[in-house]
């Protein structure tokens, strides 16, 4: 399969936890975006890397947030101290040009 | 900056019957327009996008949407729908030219009852 992965799939964790997910884009883009999708909602930009600078932060990113893409190919996003509010589908996506394509997402539940 | 409108938030329809999902944007700027798909417990898919020339764009199910500069608008059209296009779609506008991040609608619940 050479779409783009995320792990885990699902997660749950206790108010105050780190977490972290993974993001394996399609490997000849460049290019790799992080959202969060809620409930009846579309998904929401977080951040964007081009190659393995981040180049644009959204401001739904605080400072428990971080994001990573070290040599430009997959990329993790961490969260801190999490809390309840953080429960959403955290989606990656990849792409060159005018496309993007999607990955399945990471399911976090706060608990 | 960019924003979009979806108007409905779930739209119930027969099977065979026409549908139409509409999406309305707003941009000072020119825009490309996207619809995306996301079937039940997968990620988004490109169903369609518009970037410049022929304003209606299909896409390889039957679905197309035609790009309403004036209305500001690019609803999505299907003649007639199959049990198995139930779905939520989202609309989604970017800049022309600037940076590669869409803003999406709310999405709408397309729903096909046999």
């Amino acid at each position: 399969d050479t779409g783009v992965s995320q792990n885990p799939r699902h997660k749950i964790t206790k108010r105050g936890q780190n977490v972290t997910f993974r993001c394996d884009p399609i490997s000849e883009h460049n290019r790799l975006y992080w959202y969060r999708q809620t409930l009846g909602q579309g998904p929401e930009f977080l951040t964007y890397f081009q190659n393995e600078a981040q180049l644009e932060k959204s401001r739904l990113l605080s400072d428990r947030f971080s994001a990573e893409r070290p040599k430009g190919s997959f990329s993790t996003l961490e969260i801190q101290r999490t809390e309840q509010g953080d429960s959403a589908m955290y989606l990656c996506a990849s792409g060159m040009d005018n496309e993007q394509f999607f990955g399945p997402g990471t399911r976090l539940t706060v608990l | 900056a960019q924003s979009v409108t979806q108007l409905d938030s779930q739209v119930p329809v027969f099977e065979e019957a026409p549908v139409e999902l509409r999406c309305n944007y707003s941009s000072s700027v020119s825009v490309y327009l996207f619809w995306y798909v996301q079937y039940p417990n997968q990620g988004l898919q490109l169903l369609l996008k518009y970037l410049s020339g022929s304003t209606l764009v299909e896409s390889i199910n039957g679905f197309e949407a035609e790009f309403n500069k004036s209305q500001t608008s690019f609803h999505l059209r299907k003649p007639s729908v199959h049990i198995s296009d139930t779905a939520e779609y989202f609309c989604a506008v970017r800049i022309s030219g600037g940076s590669y991040i869409p803003t999406f609608g709310r999405g709408t619940s397309l729903i096909v009852h046999p």
